[in-house]
């Protein structure tokens, strides 16, 4: 069964460091979007993506964040100046239709650690 | 009042009860509402998704949805030990894409 992979699965980094986390979706999937879950807290959107564009983001995806489809198959978060309060679990997720679409499937995320 | 409240239990039951989980929600455009699954440090895991008003069935699982009362249900048949996880709510508007989440309900099922 297709699913959306992510790398690394966990990532330590200093304050004020950039980071790159990377997504696989799924082949077909044509949208794109980045979530976080801080420990203890609910999941947050931050960003979706279409056509290599962003189609919408939250107040939380400030200009410390970029997003980018650098090739066919890889999707990547940037954090440029990592903040201790960055700590969360990342995840990634993808779907074959946008507004009408409601199957968002989700990878097994990214936990950063910022020291 | 936040936008989508659901009681982060934990809620045991026995192997076997029916299990109703639930999320009440403020937004009235509101029109997509999913239900995840995610085992601990996992990524959530979708199990039903409803549009609009009504009630879905796929095997144990069975979601409503009462849009007068802005409140929304997952029942869980014939409860298994691997049933056991933090259960999601999700939803969204008809003209974007991002999910507003509930914040979880820890399931656990005793054998």
């Amino acid at each position: 069964e297709p699913e959306v992979t992510q790398t690394p699965s966990h990532q330590v980094t200093q304050m004020g460091q950039e980071v790159i986390l990377r997504c696989v979706p799924i082949s077909n999937h044509l949208y794109f979007y980045w979530y976080r879950q801080i420990l203890g807290q609910k999941v947050e959107f931050l960003v979706s993506f279409y056509n290599n564009e962003i189609s919408e983001k939250s107040e939380i995806f400030d200009d410390q964040f970029s997003v980018e489809r650098p090739d066919g198959s890889n999707f990547t978060l940037k954090i440029r100046s990592t903040k201790l309060e960055d700590s969360a679990m990342y995840f990634c997720a993808s779907s074959e239709e946008g507004f009408s679409g409601n199957e968002q499937f989700f990878g097994p995320g990214t936990r950063l650690t910022v020291l | 009042q936040k936008e989508v409240e659901q009681d982060p239990g934990p809620l045991s039951v026995p192997e076997g009860a029916i299990v109703s989980l639930n999320c009440t929600y403020s937004n009235s455009a509101f029109q997509y509402f999913m239900w995840y699954r995610q085992y601990s440090r996992k990524g959530p895991e979708l199990l039903m998704y409803t549009y609009s008003s009504g009630n879905k069935e796929d095997g144990r699982f069975t979601a409503q949805v009462d849009k007068s009362s802005k409140y929304i249900s997952l029942f869980i048949r014939d409860s298994q030990p691997s049933d056991s996880a933090t259960y999601l709510c999700a939803m969204r508007r008809d003209s974007n894409y991002q999910l507003i989440w509930g914040a979880g309900t820890k399931l656990i099922i005793k054998p």
